[in-house]
């Protein structure tokens, strides 16, 4: 069962462009929502991460916003660059409440070019 | 480097044979993870745990799986009778319980199954 639905699958953006990445999740009891980047042959790196107490958190030339009626969240990076190209996954947990939340449910990831 | 570290970064196996794969968490985590990632796809989680206690496993984990974490600091994922369909970067990460309260896991860098 896909608990996390991402896209697009893929995205090119010009250099200095905005880069939109979008992700609905299922499951009401999610309440932590992350954003892994991965270059190739590396593992997944934390960029930045949301709960739904807030509707927008932003970190540098990184945006989450979250629509907890819609059960959607996005990624917005501004100014693109050519470092930014990788593969961007959306994550969703339970939050470090219990024994049991441990687990990221991940989306299936969309893969950034950025063009200089 | 104080980051997550995999042992071995690639592995490459005959169809039937057993495989072992190493994990060293960051020193202050309690909380280890194993993760299956396939060409094209988010990680999917194996199975969990806190200090020694393993506390989850998926039901993608098979008997022909087995994960340890004996002393609460390394763990290993054992693979027995290694089939083509488990080729696959195997990722663990590590993240500290209670903590800053939030699930935040952090990856190490993989390491790369071909069965042939």
């Amino acid at each position: 069962q896909q608990q996390v639905k991402q896209s697009p699958q893929s995205l090119i953006v010009q250099k200095g462009g905005i880069s939109i990445i979008n992700c609905a999740y299922e499951n009401t009891a999610f309440d932590y929502f992350p954003w892994y980047q991965q270059f190739p042959g590396k593992g997944p790196a934390l960029l930045i991460a949301i709960r739904p107490d807030v509707s927008e958190k932003k970190e540098g030339r990184f945006t989450i916003s979250f629509n907890k009626s819609a059960k959607q969240f996005s990624l917005h990076i501004m100014d693109s660059q050519p470092g930014d190209s990788a593969t961007y996954f959306c994550a969703a947990s339970r939050d470090a409440g219990g024994t049991s939340y441990g687990k990221l449910t991940f989306g299936q990831g969309t893969i950034l070019t950025v063009h200089p | 480097d104080t980051g997550v570290s995999q042992d071995p970064r690639h592995k490459i196996t005959k169809r039937g044979q057993n495989v072992t794969f190493r994990c060293d968490p960051i020193s202050e985590h309690n909380r280890l993870y194993w993760y299956r990632q396939t060409l094209g796809q988010g990680p999917e989680f194996l199975t969990y745990f806190q200090n020694e206690a393993q506390l989850e496993k998926s039901r993608l984990l098979s008997d022909r799986f087995s994960a340890e974490r004996p002393k609460g600091s390394f763990s290993t994922l054992e693979i027995q009778r290694t089939e083509q369909g488990d080729s696959a970067m195997y990722l663990c990460a590590s993240s500290l319980f209670p903590g800053t309260g939030h699930n935040e896991q952090f990856f190490g860098p993989g390491t790369r199954l071909t069965v042939l």
